[in-house]
């Protein structure tokens, strides 16, 4: 069965820091991965999805099939990246989505 | 990109009562689904949506807990029935083309 894995609940780091955060999936057929954030008050949204290879707000994402990880990354946090990030997998066709349980990211000043 | 607008954005109900809940795409889309987020979980898919016909269910969600409607490819309604303090948690609409949009959110609460 699918599955999306995201270690870490709460991820805080420092305004300018580098930021990771940590997404293993399990799937048997040929995944499509995506970032959803949710900002404090507004509705949960599309970051970036793997098959775009683009950076949005700084943000990166790469899929290596042989970890199995989608970690999103960006290199210098703003404070405004206060969210929380969800890590998950198109399955089953139908545009069906399997989400991981979410970090949330806090930077400070 | 399509806007859904989902109501009631949250409600406080009793035991025993079903609340229904609506979602109103602003535009035609071929997808609709409802999540479940219980508090402190990840959001777990409840049913897809089908229009013109009955929603396929997932895993552990039956059509007697929770009836869906999709009359049309704009709206949707949840229903959650017969409910118990363990529903208590937040209802999401998503519909989807290419990509996936989602609704406010409905926060149950049932005492």
């Amino acid at each position: 069965a699918q599955r999306v894995t995201q270690p870490e609940k709460l991820l805080s780091v420092f305004k300018g820091a580098p930021v990771e955060l940590k997404c293993n999936y399990s799937y048997s057929g040929s995944p499509e991965l995506f970032w959803y954030v949710q900002y404090s008050r507004q509705r949960l949204q599309l970051l970036l999805r793997h098959i775009s290879r683009e950076s949005i707000k700084g943000f990166t994402a790469d899929l290596n099939k042989g970890e199995t990880s989608f970690h999103l990354k960006k290199p210098f946090a703003q404070e405004e990246d206060s969210a929380m990030y969800y890590c998950a997998l198109l399955t089953g066709g139908g545009n069906k989505l399997t989400f991981g349980t979410g970090t949330q990211l806090k930077v400070e000043l | 990109s399509a806007v859904i607008s989902q109501k009631p954005s949250r409600d406080i109900c009793q035991r025993g009562t079903s609340l229904t809940i609506q979602c109103q795409v602003d535009s035609q889309v071929t997808m609709m689904f409802w999540y479940r987020q219980q508090p402190g979980q990840s959001l777990t898919l409840i049913a897809t949506a089908n229009q013109g016909s009955e929603a396929t269910y997932e895993s552990g969600f039956v059509i007697d807990k929770f009836p869906i409607s999709r009359p049309n490819l704009t709206f949707s309604t949840l229903t959650v029935s017969n409910m118990s303090p363990e529903d208590s948690s937040i209802y999401l609409c998503s519909s989807a083309n290419t990509e996936a949009f989602f609704g406010q959110g409905t926060r149950l609460t049932v005492v």
